[in-house]
Parts: C-alpha cells; structure tokens; sequence
C-alpha cells in the first residue's frame, strides 16, 4: 500500500508557482522521497526525490519537513505542459545495491490554468 | 533518442489471443521493471530482472503472463489466453544500481504498450 496522502487535484495559474503537497507521516529513517509525474496517455517522468535535505534541479524543487512527515514539490513557473498527474512516493533505501518497487499512489492531478 | 523504448505503443486484440510485448531499456541499465496501470489508478508492479534474472514478481503475474530478458538487455512480456480485464497500459521502465552503502536506484519509464481486448 502506498504509505503517503496527496489531495486528488489542484489548480495552478499559469506562470505562478505550483506546491503540491505530501503527507508521509509514517516515513522511516532510510526511506527516500520520490516524485513523478505522468502526463495522459504517456509513461511516468522521474522529477526528484530526496532523503532529509532540500533538493533542486532543472525540473523542480523539494521541499522536506524537519521531521520529514511530509514534502512539498515546487514548479516555480507553471506552464499548461505541466498538467500531469503528480505522485509522490515513499521508498527505501537498501543495503548493497538490492533493489525495490515503486508503489504508485492515485496522485494529484495538477491542472494549470491560462 | 537514448531513453526506454516499447513497441507496440498500441495493441488491440481478441478474447483468447496471445499478445507480447517488447521492453529496450535505457543503454547499460541492467535493472528492468514490468508494471501494469489500469484507468484512473496509479500503476503497478509485476516484475524485476537484474541483468537476464527475474529476481521479483507479483501476485499480479498469474500463469498466462510471462517475462524474459534472455540476454540482459530487451525483454518481453507475454500474456498468453488474454482477457478483458488484462486491458491496461504496461509499462516498462529500467535503472541503474545505485552506489554502496543504503541507496535507492531511480527507474526511468518508457512510453508503454496500451492493450485493449475486445
């Protein structure tokens, strides 16, 4: 089961910064924080993620609670392509390279506005 | 364009046909993921190879589905005796290992195949 809470949806103007939330109260000490977003009709697309600090690229910001119970993703300057389904994801590290699965929530659907 | 590739991107067949389908990963990505969405629902696992070894599956992957990666680099997936409710986009993504010591690899996902059965 998906261990985070996203609202289903949310409008953004085009333009203004985008902050979809998460909620991950339940997060464990080697566990990441993972985004992605999917836009209709196309495969998933990697944003970021993160473990304790705050983390940027080109995409986008993450923004994670001293606690680390919940994150928050910002786009800075939402564009009409940036209506996607946005999940957030809770993942844990492991030792040694071994592997797990993504645990896909329903996600946020994100729409922006002209 | 070096991301993941599938093919078909759109498959469209009759109760009881066998479909496959094929998965090209990321160049020098030895890690290989199956995952299944239905409409409206996040998607879901079904099965993990590191190089040619399918270390994972599902309960999701009954008997009829079937996955390889006979040399460590393509994979197929196979539903054999397909039915209406194997309709869903299936989805391929692969990743590198992460480095030593407590990490996560960051899987990159293809276009996926969307089946319909009729």
């Amino acid at each position: 089961d998906a261990k985070t809470t996203q609202p289903p949806s949310m409008d953004c103007a085009e333009g203004r910064a985008a902050n979809l939330p998460c909620n991950h109260s339940t997060i464990s000490g080697n566990e990441y924080v993972y985004w992605y977003r999917q836009i209709h009709s196309q495969g998933p697309q990697y944003i970021i993620h993160g473990l304790k600090n705050n983390e940027t690229n080109e995409m986008a910001s993450l923004i994670i609670t001293e606690d680390r119970k919940s994150s928050t993703l910002i786009l800075p300057h939402a564009t009409l392509r940036d209506t996607a389904v946005y999940y957030c994801i809770v993942r844990p590290s492991t030792y040694g390279g071994a592997t797990n699965k993504l645990i896909f929530g329903t996600g946020t659907l994100l729409a922006v506005q002209p | 364009d070096t991301g993941v590739s599938q093919d078909p991107r759109h498959k469209i067949t009759k109760r009881g046909q066998n479909v496959t389908f094929r998965c090209d990963p990321i160049s020098e990505h030895n890690r290989l993921y199956w995952y299944r969405q239905t409409l409206g629902q996040g998607p879901e696992f079904l099965t993990y190879f590191q190089n040619e070894a399918q270390l994972e599956k599902s309960r999701l992957l009954s008997d009829r589905f079937s996955a390889e990666r006979p040399k460590g680099s393509f994979s197929t997936l196979e539903i054999q005796r397909t039915e209406q409710g194997d309709s869903a986009m299936y989805l391929c993504a692969s990743s590198l290992p992460p480095g030593g010591g407590w990490n996560t690899d960051t899987q990159y996902f293809g276009p996926g195949t969307r089946l319909t059965v009729l």
